[in-house]
């Protein structure tokens, strides 16, 4: 089925520890985005790719980067994972000529 | 960056009735989108509405730019219309999006 696929669904974090997360989608869609909700807060945006070889901050860039590794995947990573980053992040996409955003299922991650 | 104020952040209705979901902002933006938020925590686009009025079903959904709002209109509510409501604005060339912190509601049989 078409859509925003994510990987891993869960995930537990020692503080310290490194991750990637995965985000890939077969929309054919230009710009894909990385998100956190947090409780209360609504989404917040990370990092966004609008286009295929670019990246650019959002609102809450610190302790991620990301790698949009081709037109199809868009990676965020976390260096050093701190508590604070416990949170469930979504991936998204769209399109040049659709500009609603289709979302992944999302990533539950805990940070201890 | 836009402050994006939803209301009510509360909203319980019996099965059966009408209800208007509100988005204030606060700077002007080209794109406008409305999510829900289903209890198992997946995101559907609702609407992409930057002006005017657009209807799917029992939803509609209505922006006016120039004054910096847009409403969600859900009539004839079904307990599967539960879970969180999302305005979310935005104005980049990127197309970013900037996320209000919802509506949650809870229809009952």
């Amino acid at each position: 089925n078409a859509g925003v696929t994510q990987t891993p669904k869960f995930q537990v974090l020692k503080t310290g520890q490194s991750m990637t997360l995965q985000c890939a989608q077969d929309m054919n869609h230009n710009s894909m985005y990385w998100y956190r909700q947090d409780p209360g807060m609504g989404l917040r945006l990370i990092y966004y790719s609008a286009s295929e070889g670019t990246t650019d901050k959002g609102e809450v860039p610190n302790g991620y980067n990301v790698s949009r590794l081709n037109k199809r995947e868009f990676s965020l990573r976390l260096e050093s994972a701190a508590p604070s980053q416990t949170s469930v992040y979504f991936c998204a996409s769209s399109g040049y000529n659709d500009y609603g955003y289709t979302f992944g299922s999302g990533t539950r991650l805990t940070v201890v | 960056g836009i402050q994006v104020e939803q209301s009510p952040p509360d909203l319980i209705l019996q099965e059966g009735a009408n209800s208007t979901l509100r988005c204030n902002f606060s700077d002007s933006v080209n794109n406008l989108q409305w999510f829900h938020q289903n209890p198992w925590g997946q995101l559907i686009n609702l609407f992409y509405i930057p002006s005017g009025t657009k209807q799917n079903g029992r939803l509609s959904a209505t922006t006016v730019a120039t004054e910096r709002y847009s409403l969600l209109y859900i009539s004839s509510s079904q307990t599967t219309d539960s879970g969180v409501y999302f305005c979310a604005v935005g104005r980049g060339t990127g197309n970013q999006f900037y996320f209000g912190t919802g509506t949650s509601l809870t229809v009952i049989p």
